[in-house]
């Protein structure tokens, strides 16, 4: 088992719609999870974090934390086509090494 | 306050030489990592190291690869004797700490895109 997965995608959503990526995780222990955008031939650019159970909102994205699930996802709200990159999913147990899940690529197509 | 700062950008080496790449962290970071990424592919984890010591270098390969990040100065990615299966973008990230949770969250530089010609 993967310590972080994701659907690799493509997941195509329409401009204006809501885009659901989902990541799970192995370790029972991790304290902290994170959501970085990568654009084709770019660096990762860190766009959430996320420590308890719950939601977390920042403008159009969202944070979702289940710990007992070990599952965490990202809600983009109203989609834009500049919005299409690849998003990882990163997890840190305890003060342990940043482990990053392969990816999902998203396309928002107008 | 300047981001993480990775040089070079782009680096051509022939097989058989050394590829040395720098990373300077953000200021007031004191935790540095190193990724490999193959295209198409996702992030894989090298080598974690705080100031003068090696915390986690269960990604790094056996030979030929070794890192540090002195006191003064900045992190070093050393390949020797590279191969064209070395040829990648190489990311370093840095964060304030590396604990469980607060300040842990790690920026990344643009990254060392080495080719091995």
């Amino acid at each position: 088992q993967k310590e972080v997965e994701q659907n690799s995608g493509p997941l195509s959503v329409p401009e204006g719609a809501i885009a659901s990526l989902n990541c799970t995780y192995s370790d029972r222990v991790s304290q902290s999870f994170f959501w970085y955008r990568q654009y084709s031939g770019k660096s990762p650019e860190l766009i959430m974090s996320i420590y308890s159970n719950g939601d977390k909102e920042d403008g159009r994205f969202t944070a979702q934390l289940n710990k007992a699930s070990q599952y965490v996802s990202l809600l983009i709200r109203d989609s834009q086509p500049s919005d299409s990159a690849t998003y990882l999913c990163a997890v840190k147990p305890n003060t342990d090494k940043l482990i990053f899940g392969t990816g999902t690529r998203l396309q928002v197509f107008p | 306050n300047a981001g993480v700062m990775q040089n070079p950008r782009h680096l051509v080496r022939r097989r058989g030489q050394e590829a040395r790449l720098r990373c300077s962290p953000m200021k007031g970071h004191s935790h540095v990592y190193w990724y490999r990424q193959l295209p198409e592919e996702g992030l894989k984890f090298m080598v974690y190291l705080q100031k003068e010591n090696i915390i986690d270098e269960s990604g790094m390969p056996k030979e030929r690869f070794s890192a540090e990040f002195p006191k003064e100065g900045p992190s070093i990615l050393r390949i020797q004797q590279v191969v064209r299966g070395d040829s990648a973008a190489y990311f370093c990230a840095s964060s304030v700490t590396g604990g469980a949770i607060g300040n842990t969250e790690a920026f990344f530089g643009q990254g060392t895109r080495l080719t091995v010609v």
